[in-house]
């Protein structure tokens, strides 16, 4: 059972170029979440998914756009990219409904901005 | 906005308990703990809900007390498994899409 998968595991952009990051789930998950990581900051929800086809911003959606055509995946884009989104990023996904579901994460995707 | 975890780090001796806490500013209904080893994915540990359960995993425990809206995580006998760093993430109001906002993590070191 691979759980969370997310590809690339690593990629060092340009500034200004695009990518889209992957995060696939073979748990049937309905909820799924992007964030990301950086130094002394934890983590920050970049956007979730609450089922196929919604999308919602979480805390730090700016700069980013997702999307969710399909259950099993969470796509997050970055159309121009900047700096400031050098980070690590994981995608986690959760059963639904209710508070007492835990998040299942990914392995991450270190990103670099040049 | 962010709960914030106390001490932000600590070193431990193998054997030795420890304590981190997690307090929010607004109402909790759940707080989720998850630790994350250095290059590696959280791994959840345990959740607790609204009505101060306190649940136990292996010599690891956390407690929820409500009126004080915080948190707390026990690690007892340390062992050298256990380092790396500790988050708490918590839970609004029962909707929301089961959203959780982490706070900035407490690093644990075990020594021997």
């Amino acid at each position: 059972n691979a759980g969370v998968t997310q590809t690339p595991k690593f990629r060092v952009l340009k500034t200004g170029q695009s990518m889209t990051l992957l995060c696939a789930q073979d748990m049937n998950h309905e909820y799924m979440y992007w964030y990301r990581q950086d130094p002394g900051m934890g983590l920050r929800l970049i956007h979730y998914s609450v089922g196929e086809g919604t999308t919602a911003k979480g805390e730090v959606p700016d700069g980013y756009n997702v999307s969710r055509l399909k259950k099993q995946n969470f796509l997050l884009g970055l159309e121009s990219a900047a700096p400031s989104q050098t980070s690590v990023y994981f995608c986690a996904s959760s059963y639904s409904p209710g508070r007492n579901q835990p998040q299942h994460f990914g392995d991450g995707t270190r990103l670099s901005i040049l | 906005q962010q709960p914030v975890q106390s001490p932000q780090a600590v070193i431990l001796r193998e054997g030795e308990d420890a304590v981190i806490n997690c307090s929010s500013s607004k109402a909790l209904y759940s707080v989720h703990w998850y630790r994350q080893k250095h290059g590696e994915a959280p791994v959840f540990l345990m959740i607790l809900l609204k009505g101060g359960e306190q649940k136990g995993h292996e010599k690891i425990s956390a407690s929820f007390n409500e009126k004080k809206q915080q948190s707390s995580l026990y690690l007892t006998a340390s062992q050298l498994s256990y380092s790396g760093t500790y988050f708490c993430g918590t839970g609004g109001f029962s909707g929301g899409g089961n959203k959780l906002t982490f706070g900035t993590g407490t690093q644990l070191k075990v020594e021997l």
